[in-house]
């Protein structure tokens, strides 16, 4: 079946580093959203791509979409603590309809 | 209203207790989701309604049973359940039923454990 592989699963950082976690998918998608879970809490959408090579940034944010729609990636640069959760890739295919196929998550901790 | 409401917080209930969950949202979508998560996994679908209608039913087992009253509501029907049915239950909508491409706006979720 389809599938969004997503790494890393875990990634402790010292505050001020950057961190990026990677998505890849089997099929071709028709976008790719990427959600932010903190701990205890439901996850909360952050943005969506849907073309080619797209390149979109949130202040510390930047997320790109493969040329191929396949991969995706989200980068953080200089983390703070209020980054800490677990972000989640997740890929809609037209096959899929309105279904999110999510990756797996990498979960971020920081230490000041 | 920006936001997509769930009762109860939580729940406990035996094997053999029936109880819903509630899923409220006002914004006017018509797309309606019920997960299921597990500790430090992701979100697994159990339940797509589009327009009021069941569009999606991922092989959920039957002591789980949806109902869409109307468009601002969804509910879950629950019993009989195992052990290991014991999760967060999300809730999600998104603005258009279709194959649209947009943002799921999910509930604060439901915890649920079965004794």
């Amino acid at each position: 079946g389809q599938q969004v592989m997503q790494i890393p699963q875990y990634q402790h950082v010292q505050e001020g580093e950057d961190f990026t976690t990677y998505c890849n998918s089997s099929t071709t998608l028709s976008n790719i959203q990427w959600y932010k879970q903190r701990p205890g809490g439901h996850p909360v959408f952050l943005i969506q791509l849907v073309k080619s090579g797209e390149v979109k940034k949130q202040k510390r944010l930047t997320f790109q979409f493969g040329e191929a729609k396949k991969n995706s990636s989200l980068h953080i640069t200089a983390t703070q603590t209020t980054d800490v959760g677990t972000y989640f890739c997740a890929g809609q295919t037209d096959q899929a309809g309105t279904a999110l196929i999510f990756g797996k998550g990498t979960t971020l901790s920081v230490s000041s | 209203d920006t936001e997509v409401t769930q009762t109860p917080k939580h729940l406990v209930m035996g094997m053999t207790n029936k109880k819903s969950l509630k899923c409220e949202q006002h914004m006017g979508h018509r797309a309606m989701y019920w997960y299921k998560q597990k500790a430090k996994k992701p979100p697994e679908l159990m339940f797509v309604y589009s327009y009021e209608k069941l569009s999606i039913n991922e092989s959920v087992p039957s002591r789980f049973s949806p109902e869409c009253p109307n468009s601002s509501l969804l509910n879950l029907h629950l019993h009989a359940l195992q052990p290991e049915d014991s999760a967060l239950y999300l809730c999600a909508s998104t603005p258009t039923g279709g194959s649209s491409y947009n943002e799921q706006f999910f509930g604060p979720g439901t915890r649920l454990t079965v004794l």
